[in-house]
């Protein structure tokens, strides 16, 4: 089966500047999730969808991040504006349901460079 | 909430070496344990996982046994190869119920030397 699907891999913008990341799950997992990966730390929630509805977003900041997830599909994570301490790799990740035991698949990343 | 330390790196081996990544952890009950690898320009794959205490869990040579005495679950493999390079990353659900999206530790990067 196909993995997870994440575009663009890589992204350089100028603080202020706005950007958009998508991500495609696997066919038929309902639970989705947006991690922020700083450079030599391990990955941090953003934010966790369950189907289209948003399961927790506690961690994302929110007066400029912004995510949604309107089918149950995909999804898309916007960053509007943009500052230096963005600079990371944002993870896509799905599981099947919502439990502790569950495997979550993550995409390959995008790679975001604030100028 | 649920948390884990594991050991700073890089740990650097010679080929067929034995390894050894340190993880602790700090929970509410007993939640599932689990260790990803990151391959260079990669995203995170699951290596192993244990879903109760003493459980082993073990893939590719790879093996970490779940000790509620010392809230560990430490990385091993008797004989590390050159394609091990990578970094690894211990993690466990934020909460026992509720959320279960992971909270890692800050990742070892294992460099082997052929």
């Amino acid at each position: 089966e196909a993995g997870v699907a994440q575009s663009p891999r890589y992204k350089i913008i100028e603080k202020r500047q706005s950007v958009a990341f998508w991500c495609n799950p696997i066919s038929g997992h309902a639970t989705l999730y947006w991690y922020q990966q700083i450079l030599g730390q391990g990955p941090k929630l953003l934010i966790q969808f369950q189907n289209n509805g948003v399961v927790d977003d506690s961690q994302l900041p929110k007066d400029r991040f912004s995510a949604e997830r309107l089918k149950g599909v995909d999804s898309t994570l916007k960053i509007q504006p943009a500052k230096l301490e963005d600079s990371a790799v944002y993870l896509c990740a799905s599981s099947p349901r919502d439990l502790s035991t569950d495997t979550q698949y993550f995409g390959p990343g995008t790679r975001l460079t604030v100028l | 909430g649920n948390s884990v330390t594991q050991m700073e790196g890089p740990v650097t081996l010679s080929e067929e070496a034995f390894l050894t990544i340190n993880c602790t952890y700090t929970a509410t009950g007993y939640p599932s344990l689990f260790w990803y690898v990151q391959y260079p320009g990669e995203g995170l794959q699951l290596l192993l996982k244990a879903t109760k205490a003493d459980d082993k869990g073990s893939n590719k040579g790879f093996e970490a046994t779940y000790r509620k005495e010392t809230t560990s679950f430490h990385l091993e493999k008797g004989s590390v190869q050159v394609s091990d390079s990578a970094v690894y990353f211990c993690a466990l659900p934020i909460r026992v119920t509720g959320r279960r999206a992971l909270t890692f530790g800050s990742g070892t990067r294992l460099q082997v030397q052929p």
